[in-house]
């Protein structure tokens, strides 16, 4: 009965290859999010999505294509991944763009890892 | 932008002790405040949403108050214990029109890592 559910948990890939993290919430959310927290903990937000329609697209590279199927799904591809990818990618929630009643619920996050 | 500081960057304290976690921001134009806590290689645990309208919010020893014109929020954990060691994050919820290219997704601070020993 996990709220928001991200995999794969843990990723290990070599550098130039291209992956992708799959983010599904069982909340009944319009909104969802992926967010990239860097070596030092900082959490930042890269995408959005309403009703499947991108919201926000921040200054990522065009390596990273996030793809909504549904309004409950909300999938990372990435490709030709380099080192600097590396980090934590938490994907998160809510009831609409504003936040709702009950604001963000965030995944357990994917560890990627490019060597 | 919005952007969001919290003080201090870390803090020590010894188990039993009250202690204040500060959160400020630069833009008052904001739908809600959330606080989350995140235990080491975890994910990030909700504690408690402030909207906009409301001064404060409680959840057992923890209560969390908004003071939105002046951009600030203190997050207060009563009779600390080992176990809310964990590093705290404040984040905003910019409201529509804000001007900020970073509207509808939370915006958080770098947190502040907590110590309680016992």
């Amino acid at each position: 009965d996990t709220a928001v559910s991200q995999t794969p948990k843990y990723l290990v890939t070599q550098m130039g290859n291209d992956k992708s993290i799959k983010c599904e919430q069982n909340l009944g959310h319009d909104t969802m999010y992926w967010y990239k927290q860097d070596s030092k903990k900082f959490l930042k937000i890269m995408f959005s999505y309403n009703n499947k329609e991108l919201i926000i697209n921040e200054t990522v590279p065009n390596r990273f294509s996030p793809k909504s199927p549904d309004k409950a799904h909300l999938n990372l591809h990435i490709n030709s991944l380099e080192l600097g990818d590396s980090a934590v990618y938490f994907c998160a929630s809510s009831q609409d763009l504003t936040g709702g009643d009950y604001g963000y619920t965030f995944g357990s996050g994917t560890r990627l890892t490019v060597v | 932008k919005q952007e969001v500081t919290q003080i201090p960057a870390a803090l020590s304290v010894p188990e039993g002790e009250n202690l204040v976690l500060n959160c400020s921001f630069t833009d008052s134009a904001i739908y809600n405040l959330q606080w989350f806590r995140q235990d080491p290689g975890k994910g990030l645990t909700s504690l408690l949403l402030i909207q906009s309208s409301q001064r404060e919010q409680t959840s057992g020893r923890l209560n969390a108050s908004l003071d939105k014109s002046s951009g600030r929020s203190t997050l207060y954990i009563a009779a600390s214990q080992p176990g809310d060691s964990a590093t705290y994050l404040c984040a905003v919820n910019p409201a529509l029109g804000s001007g900020s290219n970073s509207g509808y997704a939370l915006n958080f601070g770098k947190g502040t890592s907590l110590l309680v020993t016992p």
